[in-house]
């Protein structure tokens, strides 16, 4: 079935460094691919995504990259701040009979003031 | 801006017992779905369900969960007789079918179950 997988599981950074979280997908259909912010107890909140007919997108100090031939994206913090401390989840939407969205396992992104 | 809403935001059930999670989607969107988020691990999909049917679900998507669209506004998420390991979040949510917010899934706030 289709898989997605994330990496790193745990991401420590310093205030102000960069955080880079890397996804991989099996499902070649796949066609849109939304990065979503939870913060604990809170509901999964969508923070950037990208359709497969662009590579890259960019909202001020997030962006994300799509390679469909390797089927792996990216998503790019820059500038970190403590507030982005939180568990992000990539995930990839396709249509195999009807939509779904997969989730990746998480990334715990931990930024150190 | 609009939500998708749930209720309750938090049930404790005995094992057996049948539990019913309530949504209202955001109006305007025609497609619905269930996740499920055992504490510390990943958002699940359970079914999506989209013109009165449901048309994907998981492998966790077994015969004691079932999916309904009473009325024009509720989706519910039935569990027949719940197992301890059904004790999750169960978040709703909803998604439009066309135009550029078309793939954007929306979650509600979630119901946390907890079996004992």
């Amino acid at each position: 079935g289709e898989n997605v997988e994330q990496h790193p599981s745990t991401l420590s950074v310093q205030e102000g460094d960069s955080a880079v979280i890397k996804c991989t997908y099996s499902d070649s259909a796949s066609n849109y691919f939304p990065w979503y912010k939870q913060e604990l107890g809170k509901r999964p909140q969508l923070i950037i995504d990208i359709r497969s007919n662009v590579g890259e997108k960019k909202d001020q100090r997030i962006a994300v990259t799509l390679n469909k031939t390797a089927k792996h994206f990216s998503l790019h913090i820059t500038e970190t701040q403590p507030e982005d401390s939180a568990v992000y989840f990539c995930a990839a939407r396709g249509y195999t009979g009807g939509f779904k969205t997969i989730f990746g396992a998480g990334t715990r992104l931990f930024v150190k003031a | 801006e609009p939500e998708v809403t749930q209720t309750p935001s938090h049930q404790v059930t005995q094992m057996g017992q049948e539990v019913i999670l309530r949504c209202v989607p955001i109006s305007n969107h025609l497609y619905f779905y269930w996740y499920r988020q055992i504490l510390g691990q990943k958002v699940e999909f359970l079914v999506s369900f989209y013109n009165n049917e449901i048309s994907e679900k998981s492998e966790i998507f077994d015969d004691q969960f079932s999916v309904e669209r009473p009325d024009g506004s509720n989706f519910t998420l039935k569990i027949r007789s719940t197992k301890l390991e059904d004790s999750a979040m169960y978040f709703c949510a909803s998604s439009q079918v066309l135009g550029p917010s078309g793939n954007t899934i929306y979650f509600g706030e979630g119901s946390w179950l907890t079996v004992v």
